[in-house]
Formats: C-alpha cells, sequence, structure tokens
C-alpha cells in the first residue's frame, strides 16, 4: 500500500503564494496526481505527474521527484474561490489510486 | 449532461439492513472505482474494477461487495450495513487504468 503525507491545514492571504507538501512511500510508482475539492462537493482534476520536474497549469504548479518520494503544489494569486481541501494521490504498481488525507487551504482577505 | 451519476445522494439506513449504492457513467471508461471518505482519514479505495466483468479489492473492502456486469454501471453492495460505514462514498472512473478519475457527486449514508 501507500503512505502518504501532507499538512493538514494552511493559511495564506488573497494575492499570495502557497506550496503545499507531498510525501510518499509506494510499491510500484505510476503517476502522481493532485485533486481540489470544496466542501461538500466531489474532487475535481488539478494536475498528474508521472516524470520529475514540474508541470504549469495557469496559476497552478505540480512538481514531482521520484528519487525522493516528493511533490508539491504550488498555488500562485491566490484567490478566495482557491480555499479548498487539496489532495495528493499516488497510483501504485497496480494501478490503484491511494489519497492522503488532503490538505485544507484557507485564503483570506 | 455527460458524467457519473450517484443515487442515492444521502441516505438513513438502520443497522443490518442491506443497502446498494448506484453508480453509472455514459463516458465509456473502462476503470472504475468506489472510495469512501471520512473525516481525517482522506479517501480510501473500497473496490474497482479496471474493465467490465473485472473486480478487485481495495484498502477497505470488508462489508463491501461490487459487481461489474457491463460498462456504464458499477453498483456496491452494503449486505449488513454498520454504524462504521456512516460516510459519504464516492464513484468515480477513468478512461484507463492510468488515467485521472472523474468523480461522481457522493452518496451520504448514515447507518444508525
Amino acid at each position: 500500500g501507500q503512505n502518504i503525507d501532507q499538512p493538514t491545514e494552511m493559511t495564506a492571504t488573497e494575492g499570495a503564494i502557497v506550496q503545499i507538501n507531498c510525501t510518499y512511500q509506494t510499491s510500484g510508482f505510476n503517476g502522481l496526481f493532485w485533486y481540489q475539492q470544496h466542501a461538500g462537493e466531489a474532487p475535481t482534476f488539478l494536475s498528474y505527474n508521472v516524470l520529475d520536474g514540474l508541470e504549469e497549469k495557469g496559476r497552478f504548479s505540480s512538481f514531482l521527484s521520484r528519487s525522493k518520494g516528493y511533490s508539491y503544489l504550488l498555488l500562485k494569486e491566490l484567490q478566495m474561490k482557491d480555499s479548498a481541501s487539496y489532495l495528493c494521490a499516488v497510483r501504485d504498481g497496480d494501478y490503484k489510486l491511494s489519497f492522503g488525507a488532503g490538505t485544507t487551504v484557507t485564503v483570506r482577505a | 449532461i455527460a458524467g457519473i451519476t450517484q443515487a442515492p445522494t444521502s441516505q438513513i439506513l438502520a443497522a443490518g439492513r442491506r443497502m446498494t449504492l448506484r453508480c453509472t457513467q455514459d463516458m465509456r471508461h473502462n476503470a472504475m472505482y468506489w472510495y469512501r471518505q471520512d473525516l481525517g482519514l482522506g479517501l480510501r479505495l473500497i473496490h474497482y474494477s479496471n474493465t467490465a466483468g473485472t473486480t478487485g479489492k481495495g484498502e477497505v473492502p470488508d462489508g463491501y461487495s461490487v459487481s461489474r456486469a457491463n460498462t456504464d454501471d458499477f453498483p456496491l453492495t452494503l449486505a449488513s450495513a454498520v454504524p462504521s460505514q456512516t460516510s459519504v462514498y464516492f464513484c468515480a472512473s477513468s478512461k484507463a487504468a492510468t488515467g485521472e478519475l472523474f468523480f461522481g457527486e457522493g452518496s451520504r449514508l448514515t447507518v444508525l
């Protein structure tokens, strides 16, 4: 199985940058995903990394280091609507996707 | 609207009762999944199916069963509900076992 760790909560100011770290241990690796989940809603896909390096998609970027078992999600120019839970998920050698407990980001004015 | 439909949206159930959560997708995705989400524990995989006719156990399969008779439907059955199965259940699908997951809106189940 997987052991996926990410901080429980983070708070940042509107317009700022926040970095959410995720570390993992897995038997086999077939990609790392980041999802966003607003309270009471379903998770929605944000990003996918399977090779080392940075993937940029608008205000959101995701980084992966497979050798270190480490990823981060970078949220730039924070907006109030970015207040949500951010879920790190790892696909193992059997292609099952396991999720971390999630990081609740609160954006303050 | 294309996507994943779950039913019921919410249900209160007496312990010991049998319950089936329905999940249907119209995206012709091969893989489907059932997760439960509990506060502080995140999403945990219950069962999955990489293609019609096959199923597999996830992290927390005990007390649950699934079937995948066709591509579109993936029902989750609780044979005899217990209070610890109180949770929000999410069905998800992906085009292939390697793809991103698309989630249904969730089914909130309370077992008393």
